[in-house]
């Protein structure tokens, strides 16, 4: 059972424009989501994260909107950077528990 | 300041045969998380130690266990292994408290041949 989805396996952008990346959960009870960003040969790095008292919040070029009705999330990069080609995973966890749920990803490549 | 470093980078085993892989958690964490990640999954969270004691585990065998050291720093290991136990191998530290962002390691490339 996939509680955390990321439909879009891969996503091309130009340079300079915006990347919107998805992602889907399915358990309500999720009420903090993280986005993280994984170069080949290193692990994850944490980008950004929003609880479910917010709808959005950002840091810098990157942008995480929230929708609980929907139960959706969007990280959105503007501009974007060829240095942001790289695969990105959203997480999801609940109070109460010590783990986070990780999408299949999606890889971002951006085009000079 | 160091962040989240693991031993070794890569590995080799045969089916059957037992692995220790170590993870010294970011200079200030006091929890370690433990993900297995397969070819084009996400990670899955294997377990979680908090004060030398296995706080959460996930949906992983018996063969999984664990061990935390007064330091933090933590060891994961996996028992006759399978085929399928061929993964990256992530380690991940973060304070105790709920909310917190994890601070990945870089992996191990564990392969079962």
């Amino acid at each position: 059972d996939q509680q955390v989805k990321q439909n879009s396996p891969s996503l091309s952008v130009q340079e300079g424009r915006i990347s919107i990346l998805n992602c889907d959960y399915t358990n309500s009870m999720f009420d903090y989501f993280l986005w993280y960003k994984k170069y080949p040969a290193e692990g994850p790095t944490f980008l950004i994260s929003i609880s479910s008292i917010k709808d959005k919040n950002e840091d810098g070029r990157f942008t995480v909107f929230l929708n609980k009705s929907a139960k959706h999330l969007s990280l959105h990069i503007v501009p974007s950077q060829p240095g942001d080609s790289a695969v990105y995973f959203c997480a999801a966890s609940f109070s109460g528990t010590y783990k986070y749920i990780f999408g299949t990803g999606t890889r971002l490549k951006v085009l000079a | 300041d160091a962040g989240v470093t693991q031993s070794p980078t890569h590995l080799i085993k045969t089916r059957g045969q037992q692995v220790t892989l170590r993870c010294s958690p970011k200079s200030g964490h006091d929890t370690v998380s433990w993900y297995q990640q397969a070819l084009g999954q996400g990670p899955q969270f294997i377990f979680q130690y908090y004060e030398e004691e296995e706080r959460q585990r996930g949906n992983f065998p018996d063969r999984f266990s664990g061990h935390q050291f007064p330091n933090y720093s933590s060891e994961l290991n996996v028992n006759a292994l399978l085929l399928g136990d061929s993964a990256l191998y992530l380690c991940a530290s973060s304070l105790a408290g709920p909310y917190t962002e994890a601070f990945f390691g870089q992996g191990t490339r564990l392969t079962v041949v």
